[in-house]
């Protein structure tokens, strides 16, 4: 079955210090592949994707599909990146979502 | 400020009664969807619908039945079979069809608990 893994509950990293999300997913077709963040008393946003290959707010992500993995990764992290984080894989035969447990990043002063 | 409205911020549920959840948006979107939010599962999908009139059940649809008669409204009631109603519920809508996949947006969600 298809599924996204999150295996960080809680990573806590203190200002300045490098930071990895870690997403796995089991998927037999061609993933797409996103990280979505909520930060305190906001929405849920996109973050990036897979595809567009783009840096936001100093994140990347790399899709390994050796690894079946997608990890968010910044080289310094800063304190407003404190939020929750999900990564979410795209179903293309339902044409729907599913997502990680999620990830809660704390980042100290 | 275009998005997704969803209605109450905050609800109620007494025991044996249904309640309807409300999510709007003003973003020409296709699709819609439901997700629930309890602590360490993450999002799990309800219900989505693509198109107008039509709808599928997600992975834990039982309890709770939607509508799609506008393509700016997908409403979810909460029915009394569901046994373990309070969480916090989100509404997601997003473009179909399109390549490249446009990624969802999401309302502020509505916070449902049992009384």
């Amino acid at each position: 079955a298809q599924r996204v893994t999150q295996p960080e509950k809680l990573l806590s990293v203190f200002k300045g210090a490098p930071v990895e999300l870690k997403c796995n997913y089991s998927y037999s077709g061609s993933p797409e592949l996103f990280w979505y963040v909520q930060y305190s008393r906001q929405r849920l946003q996109l973050l990036l994707r897979h595809i567009s290959r783009e840096s936001i707010k100093g994140f990347t992500a790399d899709l390994n599909k050796g690894e079946t993995s997608f990890h968010l990764k910044k080289p310094f992290a800063q304190e407003e990146d404190s939020a929750m984080y999900y990564c979410a894989l795209y179903l293309s035969y339902g044409q729907n979502f599913v997502f990680g447990p999620g990830t809660r990043l704390s980042v100290l002063p | 400020d275009g998005g997704i409205t969803q209605s109450p911020k905050y609800l109620f549920r007494k025991e044996g009664q249904n309640v309807t959840l409300s999510c709007e948006q003003n973003l020409n979107h296709d699709a819609m969807y439901w997700y629930r939010q309890d602590p360490g599962q993450g999002l799990r999908l309800i219900y989505y619908s693509q198109i107008v009139n039509d709808f599928q059940k997600g992975d834990i649809a039982e309890g709770y039945s939607v509508s799609r008669e506008k393509k700016e409204s997908f409403p979810l009631t909460v029915t009394s079979a569901q046994k373990n109603p309070t969480a916090f519920y989100l509404c997601a809508s997003s473009s179909f069809g399109t390549k490249p996949l446009q990624p969802q947006h999401f309302g502020d969600g509505t916070r449902l608990s049992i009384l």
